[in-house]
């Protein structure tokens, strides 16, 4: 069965600490993102990448910053987190012109 | 920023009871529409994408229809059943160089009540 995995469920993160989402996917899939869900704005894509070491900024990517070192993985990385970045992180995966397949979502909080 | 738009942002129906919700968006450049399920501690899974105007897919009990001209699409669902319970999400793939980036609606979060 394909899929997306996100490296944790739950996390809790202290303010200023270095944090790092890992997603991996095993479908060969060229296209990876990063978004952020958030009770009545939906989901904002804050980074996403099409290649290995390219990225492109999304809606909301202050903050942030993400790593595409092998085709399969795709990190997003708090540099200096803070609690306005409490919230669901979703990680998803494509083939161009296609639909996504997700992972199952980290919920950071950051205290 | 695209704006793509999802009405009601909740609601609560009778078990047997058929319902429809609403996508809104821009409908310059429309490439795609696409349609998610999200349950509760689950990934959202696809349910539907849609290119062309007139178009009406269909699984099981839900169905989805697809307006590019004015900029809308429609989710019904027959008859529904508790596990219909999740938020549905629509999604918009526009043409200009961003075939790959989907913009999303903030979902409507359907409750069937047994």
């Amino acid at each position: 069965d394909v899929k997306v995995t996100q490296s944790s469920r739950y996390l809790v993160k202290r303010t200023g600490e270095k944090v790092f989402l890992e997603c991996v996917q095993d479908m060969d899939h060229e296209n990876m993102f990063w978004y952020r869900q958030d009770p009545g704005l939906g989901l904002r894509l804050i980074y996403f990448s099409y290649d290995v070491k390219m990225k492109e900024k999304g809606d909301i990517p202050e903050g942030y910053s993400v790593s595409r070192e092998k085709k399969e993985r795709f990190s997003l990385i708090l540099e200096s987190a803070s609690t306005s970045q409490t919230s669901m992180y979703l990680c998803a995966s494509s083939l161009t012109g296609n639909g996504y397949t997700f992972g199952s979502g980290t919920r950071l909080t950051v205290v | 920023i695209l704006n793509v738009e999802q009405s009601p942002q909740s609601l609560h129906v009778q078990e047997g009871d058929s319902t429809n919700f609403t996508c809104s968006f821009p409908s310059s450049n429309f490439y795609a529409l696409h349609w998610y399920r999200w349950e509760t501690a689950k990934s959202p899974e696809a349910l539907f994408v849609m290119t062309l105007n007139g178009d009406e897919k269909k699984k099981g009990r839900i169905s989805a229809t697809l307006n590019t001209k004015e900029g809308y699409s429609y989710l019904y669902i027959k008859g529904s059943q508790p596990e219909d319970s999740a938020t549905y999400l629509c999604a918009l793939g526009k043409s200009s160089g961003s075939a790959r980036q989907l913009t999303f609606g903030s979902g409507t979060q359907l409750t069937v009540l047994p």
